[in-house]
């Protein structure tokens, strides 16, 4: 079965800083991984998403994600934080095969807070 | 393009009532799909279609019914609602049920069952 883990329930980070949002993976098959975004009561915002190709991938408001295909792992980052990237922040893998083909599975979610 | 829509955005229940919660998407999508949230357990796949008139179950299906009877609209019933009920529920579409596709969410339904 697909599953994704994000390792850290909550990341503060000062404004300014670097951030790192974790994410591993356990997939059969191609991994397909996403990044979301959910500010408060809101609905999810697509950040950017790994396909193939390059392991460095850029998204929106300034994200990139790192995917390490020997650690099993897709780390969300962005050089410089600021207080508006506070949110809670999606991983997920989509199915690939099978039965369970383009279902979507989701790490519990990091909440990021950012302080100025 | 409104995108994906949801509503109501809010409602309680009573134990035993039923509501529909209504989705639509404006960009032609063949996959539709519904999700709860609960905190510290991410979203789970609740019911999902692949076209019209397709739909079939995800990881925890009871207590909900769909249909889809048109490519833009795909409702999510609760037949008897029940407190374990309350939660919040997104709609996403994509374009087809494909895992490279991107999944695109409504603003979501905050339910609580009394």
């Amino acid at each position: 079965a697909q599953s994704v883990a994000q390792p850290e329930d909550q990341v503060n980070v000062a404004e300014g800083n670097p951030l790192t949002v974790k994410c591993t993976y356990s997939v059969s098959g191609n991994p397909y991984l996403f990044w979301y975004v959910q500010y408060p009561n809101r609905g999810l915002q697509f950040l950017l998403k790994y396909i193939t190709g390059d392991n460095l991938v850029k998204g929106s408001y300034g994200f990139e994600a790192e995917f390490n295909k020997s650690q099993t792992s897709f780390h969300l980052k962005k050089p410089s934080a600021l207080v508006s990237d506070s949110a809670l922040y999606f991983c997920a893998v989509r199915d690939g095969r099978g039965s369970t083909l383009g279902r979507l599975y989701f790490g519990r979610g990091t909440q990021l807070t950012v302080w100025p | 393009n409104a995108g994906v829509t949801q509503t109501p955005k809010f409602q309680v229940l009573k134990t035993g009532q039923s509501m529909t919660l209504q989705c639509a998407q404006d960009m032609n999508h063949e996959y539709m799909s519904w999700y709860r949230q609960d905190p510290g357990m991410g979203l789970r796949l609740i019911h999902y279609s692949v076209g019209a008139g397709i739909t079939d179950q995800g990881e925890v299906p009871n207590g909900y019914n769909v249909s889809r009877s048109t490519t833009e609209d795909f409702p999510l019933r609760l037949l008897s609602a029940a407190p374990s009920q309350t939660s919040v529920y997104f709609c996403a579409s994509s374009n087809r049920n494909r895992a490279t596709d991107t999944q695109y969410f409504g603003p979501g339904t905050r339910l609580t069952v009394l």
